[in-house]
């Protein structure tokens, strides 16, 4: 049990174009979702908390127009980045806690590039 | 500023031998601790979670914690080269919606 996809794997799109990236909890609801970004040879960043069904968290410094958050269900969360650049080019990893616990799961990453 | 303090390593151990992962948190308020370990280009896999003083075992890995020193450890018995990759500490402070706070990684080489 325990496992959370991300959809797609990896994405090449030009600058200023919009990226969908989605974030399933397969086998357990997750009220609660989060999105980290890594950069090559660097620690995972938390951009945003997502929660289901009221608006997202952002950290100190993460442009909540340019990293669009939805989490529509218990089991999705989706993060859009709009109007892509060079230097959004990066290692995107949702994770999703079980609800009623503290443990959080990771999904496979998405590795968006950006032209 | 919660924090959470790792060597980066690399930690190179023999095959067959302990490894020794440390870390140490900044925010006493802490109540969960995990261990997720990355291998290069993949996101991270939970290892081991740790809320009590004292230790906990499971399989090969032993994690330990000492609230008092505010010291998290993750003990890898007989290593195998499987076992290279870098392992990042985690704590939760609670509060509903926050993330946890990772330290920057241990990247471990188990040699053959």
């Amino acid at each position: 049990g325990a496992v959370v996809s991300q959809h797609p794997s990896w994405v090449i799109c030009k600058s200023g174009t919009s990226v969908k990236i989605e974030c399933r909890s397969l086998d357990f609801q997750a009220t609660t979702m989060f999105w980290y970004r890594q950069f090559p040879k660097q620690s995972l960043m938390l951009m945003a908390t997502s929660n289901e069904g009221s608006k997202a968290t952002y950290e100190q410094g993460v442009e909540k127009d340019k990293f669009l958050i939805n989490h529509a269900s218990l089991t999705l969360s989706t993060l859009t980045v709009t109007s892509a650049h060079p230097e959004d080019s990066s290692f995107y990893i949702c994770s999703a806690r079980r609800d009623y616990t503290d443990t959080q799961y990771f999904g496979p990453g998405t590795r968006l590039t950006v032209l | 500023q919660k924090e959470v303090e790792q060597n980066s390593g690399p930690l190179s151990v023999p095959e067959g031998a302990i490894a020794s992962l440390n870390c140490t948190y900044s925010d006493r308020v802490s109540q969960s601790f995990f261990w997720y370990r990355q291998y290069s280009g993949k996101s991270p896999e939970l290892i081991m979670s740790i809320y009590s003083n004292g230790d906990k075992e499971d399989g090969r890995f032993t994690a330990q914690l000492n609230k008092a020193s505010q010291y998290v450890s993750l003990l890898i018995r007989d290593s195998q080269p499987s076992d290279s990759a870098t392992y990042l500490c985690a704590a939760y402070s609670g509060g509903g919606a926050d993330g946890l706070t990772f330290g920057k990684g241990t990247h471990l080489i188990i040699q053959p």
